[in-house]
């Protein structure tokens, strides 16, 4: 079975801080790992995904995560955040014909 | 396009009383998915349909919930009867064959009293 952890569940940065949110997965084989948000009142939004090729993958917004697959990881990271990051912050991964987990969710919230 | 489309957006209900939720996917998507999402339990995907075809249905909590798709651009979540425990909001995402990024819709809060 896969599954996937995020470890944080609340977060609480000041504007301009940096971010780094963990995400850990549990899967044998071939994964491709995302990372949606969600802002208070809306629905969820990708905000960026991982295939193949460069672990290093940038989203939008100034996000970009990186996979590392010896530690089973795919954390999400921004130099400087915003107040309007402000959101929920789930981490997902598919393995296989499986469909898609998500984690628990990390909420953020920056502080003007 | 106007994304993933569901209704209602609100739902109020009392204990007992049956609850339909709507969804209309993204036009040519072949994958729908019905998510529930609650502060407990997080985002759980309770089925997903494939060609209007129910795939796994291993997430629907109990027999009081049932999902239809009679035709690729449209979809019920059915809780007949419903409880207070089923309050959370309900996504509904969809997605092409050949991709793997969802596209979800804006849900429906249900509150049951």
């Amino acid at each position: 079975a896969q599954s996937v952890s995020q470890h944080n569940h609340h977060v609480i940065l000041s504007e301009a801080a940096s971010l780094e949110l963990g995400c850990n997965y549990s899967y044998g084989g071939t994964v491709n790992l995302f990372w949606y948000v969600q802002y208070p009142g809306q629905h969820l939004q990708l905000l960026l995904k991982y295939f193949s090729g460069d672990p290093l993958v940038k989203g939008i917004k100034g996000f970009e995560a990186e996979f590392i697959k010896s530690k089973f990881s795919f954390n999400l990271r921004k130099p400087s955040v915003q107040w309007s990051d402000t959101a929920e912050y789930f981490c997902a991964v598919k393995g296989g014909r499986r469909a898609l987990t998500f984690g628990s969710g990390t909420r953020l919230q920056v502080q003007p | 396009d106007a994304g993933v489309i569901q209704s209602p957006r609100h739902e109020v209900t009392e204990m007992g009383q049956e609850v339909t939720l709507r969804c209309k996917p993204i036009s040519g998507h072949d994958y729908l998915f019905w998510y529930r999402q609650t502060m407990m339990r997080g985002l759980e995907l309770l089925i997903y349909f494939n060609n209007n075809v129910p795939i796994d249905d291993s997430g629907m909590p109990e027999d009081r919930f049932s999902a239809k798709m009679p035709n690729a651009s449209f979809s019920t979540l059915k809780i007949q009867p419903s409880e207070p425990r089923d309050s959370a909001v309900y996504f509904c995402a969809s997605k092409l064959r050949d991709q793997e990024t969802q596209y979800f819709g804006p849900g429906t809060r249900l509150l049951v009293l």
